[in-house]
């Protein structure tokens, strides 16, 4: 199993862009989350998802849209990007509330 | 709303050596409680996870951690610490109360282990 795939890996982006990071999960899981991580901070959560058309946002949902229209895929959309999304982004799955999170390999994401 | 607190942020320590490291978080009633370890340039992977039950709880990597209701605490411990523990540790909680599932996690200790 693939498990849970990020895309891209690496992207740098100029003020103003914007640009949808891709997550996947091939385990049926219904809950599926983004983080983001930054130096002495640890993961924030920005959005999740308990199953397929629902969402809600997490702690620092500021600049960030996402989409379930499917269990296997949670797409993260950047509008107008800013220096402060300079980040690395995580996106993680559990099968049920309270299951361990699996993570994929994260996305390094630069604005400049 | 709930929240951990990792008050070390780096904890440096000698091979063989004991090593504890702290969690705490905001009071809840009922919560669900885990910890992560991140080695370079990798996701998290689990370590161990209190739901219920024991207080004291084994993980992988000869890891454990005791929950302490009354002082809301999660604190890891291992009695002998290898070269290869060197990673960032993180304690995350979920508050069963919010009716949601969401995961927040602390700011993480990094755990450096001398030769």
């Amino acid at each position: 199993n693939a498990g849970v795939t990020q895309t891209p890996k690496f992207r740098i982006l100029k003020i103003g862009q914007s640009m949808t990071l891709q997550c996947t999960q091939d385990m049926n899981h219904n809950y599926m989350y983004w983080y983001r991580q930054d130096p002495g901070m640890g993961l924030k959560l920005i959005y999740y998802s308990v199953g397929a058309g629902i969402t809600d946002k997490g702690e620092v949902p500021n600049g960030y849209n996402v989409s379930r229209s499917t269990t296997e895929d949670f797409p993260l959309r950047l509008e107008l990007a800013a220096p402060s999304q300079t980040s690395v982004y995580f996106c993680a799955s559990s099968g049920q509330g309270g299951e361990k999170l699996f993570f994929g390999s994260g996305t390094q994401l630069s604005v400049l | 709303a709930q929240s951990v607190t990792q008050l070390d942020s780096q904890v440096p320590v000698f091979e063989e050596a004991p090593v504890e490291l702290r969690c705490n978080y905001s009071s809840s009633v009922s919560v669900y409680l885990f910890w992560y370890v991140q080695y370079p340039n990798q996701g998290l992977q689990l370590l161990l996870k209190y739901l219920s039950g024991s207080t004291l709880v084994k993980g992988i990597n000869g890891f454990e951690a005791e929950f302490n209701k009354s002082q809301t605490s999660f604190h890891l411990r291992k009695p002998s610490v290898h070269i290869s523990d060197t990673a960032e540790y993180f304690c995350a909680v979920i508050d069963l109360t919010s009716g949601t599932y969401k995961y927040i996690f602390g700011t993480g200790t990094r755990l450096k282990v001398l030769a």
